[in-house]
């Protein structure tokens, strides 16, 4: 299985600034053939379902705002979410598509300064 | 517009069992799975396995292997999951979510069912 680590476990930033949560795979997810990253990015807030920010490691889902982005290849990836604000308050999870079972990263607890 | 609709909270004892199914709407079957992923309380997602909505193939966690099934009735664009012997620790909230047709991210999720698994 590959294993998905993020850091850190929790993070506290002030409103308007930069939050960065780092998720790392244990095996590449990075797909040669299409050079995809099988990479997704979620946000759950408690009482919701998880929602999806991010896939292919870098490509915003349909109404996501532009504050956030993702980056990263093959092992190393990132979420940034530029402008923190009020609603943005959630864990964050990273998740692997490239092989099953499709693990999660143990997520990211966002909280604001 | 896409909808995953979940049946409602169980409580069960331990060593019984629980089906808890999801009810798709507003998009087609072919070419879509749906994924089952749980959240026990205070922790993260965990991927239990997906079902093939037109297919009707199916692929496990090997931790769920020996206790879990999913099948679907595609006559009411329904899916189940079904969890044998439960144990205090299959204590969750259990999800069902539907793949991207164009890419491999989780786009719809339903509403979430919550499993109590106590004595």
């Amino acid at each position: 299985d590959i294993v998905m680590t993020q850091s850190p476990d929790s993070l506290a930033v002030s409103l308007g600034e930069r939050a960065t949560i780092n998720c790392k795979s244990s095996q590449t997810v990075l797909y040669s053939s299409n050079n995809n990253n099988f990479l997704a990015w979620y946000q759950h807030k408690p009482g919701q379902p998880p929602k999806l920010l991010i896939y292919w490691a870098s490509t915003r889902e349909s109404g996501v705002p532009d504050r956030f982005s993702g980056s990263g290849s093959g092992t190393d990836f990132t979420l940034t979410i530029d402008s923190l604000q009020a609603e943005d308050v959630a864990v964050y999870y990273c998740q692997q598509y490239y092989s099953t079972p499709y693990t999660f990263g143990q997520g990211t607890k966002l909280e604001i300064k | 517009q896409v909808q995953l609709v979940q049946s409602g909270a169980e409580v069960k004892k331990p060593g019984a069992s629980v089906k808890v199914s999801c009810k798709a709407s507003g998009f087609t079957l072919t070419g879509h799975y749906i994924y089952w992923v749980r959240q026990a309380p205070g922790q993260g997602l965990e991927w239990m396995g997906w079902i093939s909505l037109n297919r009707g193939g199916s692929d496990y966690a090997q931790k769920f292997q020996d206790r879990v099934t999913m099948t679907r009735d595609t006559s009411i664009s329904t899916v189940y999951i079904e969890l044998s012997r439960l144990r205090s620790d299959d204590t969750a909230v259990y999800y069902c979510a539907k793949n991207s047709g164009s890419h491999g991210g989780f786009d719809n999720w339903g509403q979430g069912t919550l499993v109590t698994v106590s004595s």
